[in-house]
């Protein structure tokens, strides 16, 4: 059973390009959420997906958008990047059902993306 | 200050060793996880409890919801313990789903030397 894949692992950018993640989920898991971590940081949440629709952002510029599929796989997008972009970005999956906040979660090795 | 704060932020211990890392949080949750980074990023996660204590294999995991504190401990330390250990609670809860939505604690870097 393949846990959640993410591609590419590694990329690197130049400042205003633009940059598109891939993430399939956990077999089973239908919710997708996207973080990015910083070095030396905690990851900080950037939108989570449901039924194709972003349901949660949290405080990210426009600049970062982002898709998911009918089967439930899931792209982020980065547009204009900045040198401050550069970080690990983390997806995350699991089912969104039962207990709020009660989901188990399921995270994807991640892609390093670094921007010069 | 951090809505998720973890102690220690940096953690020595010899083989064998008891380990405690503690985890305080503000905000009201329904459930906490904890979570083990390795260096090079990727995150596996641990325990995910609402209450009481959990264990798997060496890894002890117990909550206070009253007291807003967690805490993971790791029995017989060994070297390939060593990563980065941390807490996370959703940012919000009542709509089932928003479990992904998490809040991350800085982390714990653990290493377990010989």
């Amino acid at each position: 059973d393949a846990g959640v894949t993410q591609s590419p692992t590694h990329l690197i950018k130049t400042r205003g390009q633009q940059v598109t993640l891939r993430c399939s989920p956990k077999s089973g898991h239908d919710t997708v959420s996207w973080y990015q971590q910083a070095l030396g940081q905690g990851p900080q949440f950037i939108f989570q997906y449901y039924e194709e629709e972003e349901r949660q952002r949290g405080n990210f510029p426009d600049r970062f958008s982002g898709h998911q599929f009918p089967n439930y796989s899931s792209e982020l997008n980065v547009n204009a990047l900045l040198l401050g972009d550069s970080a690990l970005y983390l997806c995350a999956s699991s089912f969104r059902t039962g207990v709020a906040g009660a989901n188990v979660l399921t995270f994807g090795a991640g892609s390093r993306l670094t921007v010069l | 200050k951090n809505e998720v704060e973890q102690s220690p932020q940096n953690l020595t211990a010899q083989e064998g060793e008891f380990i405690t890392i503690n985890c305080s949080y503000s905000v009201g949750i329904s459930a906490l996880h904890w979570l083990q980074q390795h260096p090079g990023g990727g995150i596996v996660s641990l325990f995910m409890l609402s209450s009481g204590k959990k264990k798997h294999g060496r890894l002890i995991a117990t909550i206070n919801i009253q007291e807003k504190h967690s805490s993971l401990h790791i029995t017989a330390s060994h070297p390939r313990d060593s990563a980065v250990y941390i807490c996370a609670v959703p940012l919000f809860r009542g709509e089932a789903g928003t479990a992904s939505k998490l809040t991350f604690g800085t982390g714990t870097r653990l290493q377990v030397t010989l």
